[in-house]
Protein backbone atom coordinates (compact mmCIF):
# COMPACT_ATOMS: atom_id res chain seq x y z
CA UNK A 1 0.00 0.00 0.00
CA UNK A 2 1.19 3.48 -0.88
CA UNK A 3 0.72 6.85 1.35
CA UNK A 4 -1.72 8.27 -1.64
CA UNK A 5 -5.34 8.47 -0.64
CA UNK A 6 -8.07 9.71 -3.31
CA UNK A 7 -11.40 10.84 -2.50
CA UNK A 8 -14.53 9.64 -2.54
CA UNK A 9 -13.88 5.94 -3.82
CA UNK A 10 -16.60 5.76 -6.06
CA UNK A 11 -19.13 8.82 -7.97
CA UNK A 12 -21.85 8.84 -10.41
CA UNK A 13 -22.66 12.15 -12.22
CA UNK A 14 -25.09 12.89 -14.96
CA UNK A 15 -24.39 14.35 -18.19
CA UNK A 16 -23.04 17.75 -17.97
CA UNK A 17 -22.32 18.63 -14.32
CA UNK A 18 -18.86 18.97 -12.80
CA UNK A 19 -17.47 16.99 -10.74
CA UNK A 20 -14.07 17.08 -8.02
CA UNK A 21 -11.64 14.31 -7.41
CA UNK A 22 -9.41 14.75 -4.52
CA UNK A 23 -5.56 13.36 -3.93
CA UNK A 24 -3.31 12.93 -0.94
CA UNK A 25 0.29 12.59 -1.47
CA UNK A 26 2.72 10.56 0.27
CA UNK A 27 4.47 12.14 3.04
CA UNK A 28 7.67 13.64 1.33
CA UNK A 29 6.29 13.87 -2.48
CA UNK A 30 5.79 17.51 -3.39
CA UNK A 31 4.49 16.25 -6.96
CA UNK A 32 1.06 15.29 -7.63
CA UNK A 33 0.18 13.50 -11.39
CA UNK A 34 -3.56 12.71 -12.47
CA UNK A 35 -4.08 10.12 -15.00
CA UNK A 36 -7.38 8.92 -16.43
CA UNK A 37 -7.85 4.93 -16.79
CA UNK A 38 -10.77 4.20 -19.20
CA UNK A 39 -12.08 0.38 -18.70
CA UNK A 40 -9.34 -2.35 -20.09
CA UNK A 41 -6.72 0.35 -21.02
CA UNK A 42 -3.43 2.17 -19.74
CA UNK A 43 -3.60 4.90 -17.24
CA UNK A 44 -3.30 8.66 -19.57
CA UNK A 45 -1.56 11.44 -18.35
CA UNK A 46 -4.16 14.14 -17.87
CA UNK A 47 -1.58 16.43 -15.89
CA UNK A 48 1.25 17.17 -13.01
CA UNK A 49 1.10 19.61 -10.43
CA UNK A 50 4.08 21.18 -8.67
CA UNK A 51 4.49 23.54 -6.12
CA UNK A 52 0.85 24.80 -7.18
CA UNK A 53 1.48 25.13 -10.67
CA UNK A 54 0.44 22.73 -13.42
CA UNK A 55 3.82 21.98 -14.61
CA UNK A 56 2.49 19.93 -17.79
CA UNK A 57 -0.59 18.43 -19.34
CA UNK A 58 -1.50 15.60 -21.47
CA UNK A 59 -3.84 15.99 -24.42
CA UNK A 60 -6.90 16.58 -22.52
CA UNK A 61 -9.43 19.91 -23.20
CA UNK A 62 -9.52 23.04 -20.97
CA UNK A 63 -12.17 21.45 -19.15
CA UNK A 64 -10.11 19.37 -16.75
CA UNK A 65 -8.47 21.64 -14.21
CA UNK A 66 -6.87 20.84 -11.25
CA UNK A 67 -5.12 22.41 -8.36
CA UNK A 68 -2.14 21.59 -5.73
CA UNK A 69 -2.34 22.96 -1.90
CA UNK A 70 0.23 24.07 0.23
CA UNK A 71 0.64 20.56 2.00
CA UNK A 72 0.76 18.85 -1.76
CA UNK A 73 -2.75 17.84 -1.81
CA UNK A 74 -4.09 18.03 -5.10
CA UNK A 75 -7.56 17.85 -6.92
CA UNK A 76 -8.94 17.35 -9.98
CA UNK A 77 -11.77 19.29 -11.49
CA UNK A 78 -14.04 18.33 -14.65
CA UNK A 79 -16.65 20.05 -15.99
CA UNK A 80 -19.39 19.51 -18.68
CA UNK A 81 -19.26 16.05 -17.94
CA UNK A 82 -19.48 13.91 -21.07
CA UNK A 83 -20.12 10.34 -21.27
CA UNK A 84 -16.72 9.45 -22.35
CA UNK A 85 -15.18 10.98 -19.04
CA UNK A 86 -16.21 7.68 -17.31
CA UNK A 87 -13.20 6.14 -16.46
CA UNK A 88 -10.89 5.10 -12.94
CA UNK A 89 -9.34 8.77 -12.33
CA UNK A 90 -5.78 7.68 -10.93
CA UNK A 91 -3.54 10.21 -8.63
CA UNK A 92 0.10 9.80 -7.98
CA UNK A 93 2.68 11.48 -5.90
CA UNK A 94 6.68 11.73 -7.00
CA UNK A 95 9.19 13.37 -4.68
CA UNK A 96 9.79 15.63 -7.76
CA UNK A 97 9.39 15.90 -11.22
CA UNK A 98 11.62 14.25 -13.77
CA UNK A 99 12.58 11.20 -13.36
CA UNK A 100 10.97 9.77 -10.14
CA UNK A 101 9.17 6.75 -9.55
CA UNK A 102 5.75 7.11 -9.23
CA UNK A 103 3.32 5.77 -6.28
CA UNK A 104 -0.55 5.86 -7.27
CA UNK A 105 -3.18 5.76 -5.41
CA UNK A 106 -6.51 3.58 -5.51
CA UNK A 107 -8.22 5.77 -7.39
CA UNK A 108 -11.60 7.15 -7.90
CA UNK A 109 -14.30 5.34 -9.94
CA UNK A 110 -16.62 8.32 -12.22
CA UNK A 111 -19.66 7.35 -14.37
CA UNK A 112 -21.32 9.54 -15.84
CA UNK A 113 -24.78 8.75 -17.12
CA UNK B 1 -11.84 5.64 -30.82
CA UNK B 2 -10.48 2.12 -30.95
CA UNK B 3 -11.14 -0.22 -28.30
CA UNK B 4 -7.39 -2.25 -28.03
CA UNK B 5 -7.66 -2.38 -24.64
CA UNK B 6 -10.46 -5.09 -24.87
CA UNK B 7 -7.96 -7.16 -26.38
CA UNK B 8 -5.25 -7.27 -23.63
CA UNK B 9 -2.59 -9.73 -24.25
CA UNK B 10 -3.05 -12.61 -21.88
CA UNK B 11 -0.47 -14.84 -20.46
CA UNK B 12 -1.44 -17.98 -18.58
CA UNK B 13 1.20 -19.81 -16.76
CA UNK B 14 0.98 -22.79 -13.97
CA UNK B 15 2.20 -21.72 -10.45
CA UNK B 16 6.04 -22.09 -9.92
CA UNK B 17 6.76 -21.24 -13.73
CA UNK B 18 8.59 -18.51 -14.61
CA UNK B 19 6.99 -15.62 -16.50
CA UNK B 20 8.37 -13.35 -19.39
CA UNK B 21 5.82 -10.32 -19.56
CA UNK B 22 6.92 -8.27 -23.01
CA UNK B 23 6.33 -4.42 -24.17
CA UNK B 24 7.24 -2.60 -27.08
CA UNK B 25 8.02 1.44 -26.08
CA UNK B 26 7.57 4.02 -28.73
CA UNK B 27 9.63 7.30 -27.52
CA UNK B 28 13.18 6.84 -28.09
CA UNK B 29 13.94 9.54 -25.90
CA UNK B 30 12.46 8.38 -23.25
CA UNK B 31 15.36 6.87 -20.80
CA UNK B 32 13.53 6.00 -17.45
CA UNK B 33 11.07 2.20 -17.54
CA UNK B 34 8.69 1.70 -14.73
CA UNK B 35 6.97 -1.97 -14.50
CA UNK B 36 3.76 -1.91 -12.93
CA UNK B 37 1.48 -4.57 -11.25
CA UNK B 38 -2.58 -3.77 -11.14
CA UNK B 39 -4.93 -5.65 -9.07
CA UNK B 40 -8.58 -5.53 -9.97
CA UNK B 41 -10.16 -2.30 -7.95
CA UNK B 42 -6.37 -1.07 -7.31
CA UNK B 43 -4.52 1.31 -8.43
CA UNK B 44 -1.15 0.70 -10.17
CA UNK B 45 1.85 -0.89 -8.02
CA UNK B 46 5.53 -0.12 -8.48
CA UNK B 47 7.53 -2.96 -9.24
CA UNK B 48 10.67 -2.72 -10.49
CA UNK B 49 12.35 0.38 -12.60
CA UNK B 50 15.35 0.96 -14.49
CA UNK B 51 17.13 3.77 -16.31
CA UNK B 52 18.24 3.81 -20.22
CA UNK B 53 22.09 3.63 -19.25
CA UNK B 54 21.31 -0.19 -18.01
CA UNK B 55 20.70 -2.85 -20.18
CA UNK B 56 19.30 -5.69 -17.04
CA UNK B 57 17.88 -4.70 -13.20
CA UNK B 58 16.96 -7.44 -10.59
CA UNK B 59 14.78 -6.95 -7.90
CA UNK B 60 13.24 -10.16 -5.75
CA UNK B 61 12.11 -12.43 -8.06
CA UNK B 62 11.28 -9.98 -10.55
CA UNK B 63 14.33 -8.92 -13.69
CA UNK B 64 13.74 -6.61 -16.34
CA UNK B 65 15.53 -6.36 -19.53
CA UNK B 66 15.99 -3.00 -21.61
CA UNK B 67 17.21 -3.38 -25.17
CA UNK B 68 17.16 0.21 -26.48
CA UNK B 69 17.83 -0.99 -30.15
CA UNK B 70 14.30 -2.28 -30.78
CA UNK B 71 12.65 -0.38 -28.13
CA UNK B 72 11.84 -3.74 -25.89
CA UNK B 73 11.52 -3.93 -22.66
CA UNK B 74 10.72 -7.57 -20.67
CA UNK B 75 9.64 -8.52 -17.07
CA UNK B 76 10.48 -11.83 -15.62
CA UNK B 77 8.46 -13.26 -12.83
CA UNK B 78 10.63 -16.06 -11.40
CA UNK B 79 8.29 -19.12 -9.76
CA UNK B 80 5.31 -17.55 -10.30
CA UNK B 81 2.59 -17.28 -7.26
CA UNK B 82 -1.32 -17.13 -7.87
CA UNK B 83 -1.25 -13.98 -6.04
CA UNK B 84 1.17 -12.28 -8.93
CA UNK B 85 -2.02 -12.41 -11.03
CA UNK B 86 -3.05 -8.58 -12.66
CA UNK B 87 -2.62 -6.81 -15.33
CA UNK B 88 1.03 -5.93 -15.97
CA UNK B 89 1.94 -2.33 -17.30
CA UNK B 90 5.03 -1.04 -18.66
CA UNK B 91 5.43 2.58 -18.32
CA UNK B 92 7.89 5.00 -20.23
CA UNK B 93 8.92 8.52 -18.79
CA UNK B 94 9.61 11.15 -20.65
CA UNK B 95 10.91 14.55 -19.07
CA UNK B 96 9.41 17.24 -21.24
CA UNK B 97 9.03 20.55 -20.57
CA UNK B 98 11.55 23.25 -22.47
CA UNK B 99 13.31 25.78 -19.93
CA UNK B 100 12.02 26.45 -16.72
CA UNK B 101 11.00 23.05 -14.54
CA UNK B 102 10.49 19.53 -16.66
CA UNK B 103 7.89 17.11 -15.59
CA UNK B 104 8.18 13.64 -15.97
CA UNK B 105 5.19 12.19 -17.99
CA UNK B 106 4.40 8.25 -17.77
CA UNK B 107 2.87 6.92 -20.95
CA UNK B 108 2.02 2.94 -20.62
CA UNK B 109 1.53 0.00 -22.95
CA UNK B 110 -1.38 -1.85 -23.38
CA UNK B 111 -0.79 -4.00 -20.42
CA UNK B 112 -0.62 -7.84 -19.82
CA UNK B 113 -3.19 -9.62 -17.98
CA UNK B 114 -1.18 -12.55 -16.55
CA UNK B 115 -3.15 -15.48 -15.13
CA UNK B 116 -1.21 -18.06 -12.77
CA UNK B 117 -2.75 -21.44 -11.71
CA UNK B 118 -2.69 -23.35 -8.75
Amino acid sequence: ETGVTQSPTHLIKTRGQQVTLRCSSQSGHNTVSWYQQALGQGPQFIFQYYREEENGRGNFPPRFSGLQFPNYSSELNVNALELDDSALYLCASSRSTGFNEQYFGPGTRLTVT
Amino acid sequence: GENVGLHLPTLSVQEGDNSIINCAYSNSASDYFIWYKQESGKGPQFIIDIRSNMDKRQGQRVTVLLNKTVKHLSLQIAATQPGDSAVYFCAENSSEGAGGTSYGKLTFGQGTILTVHP
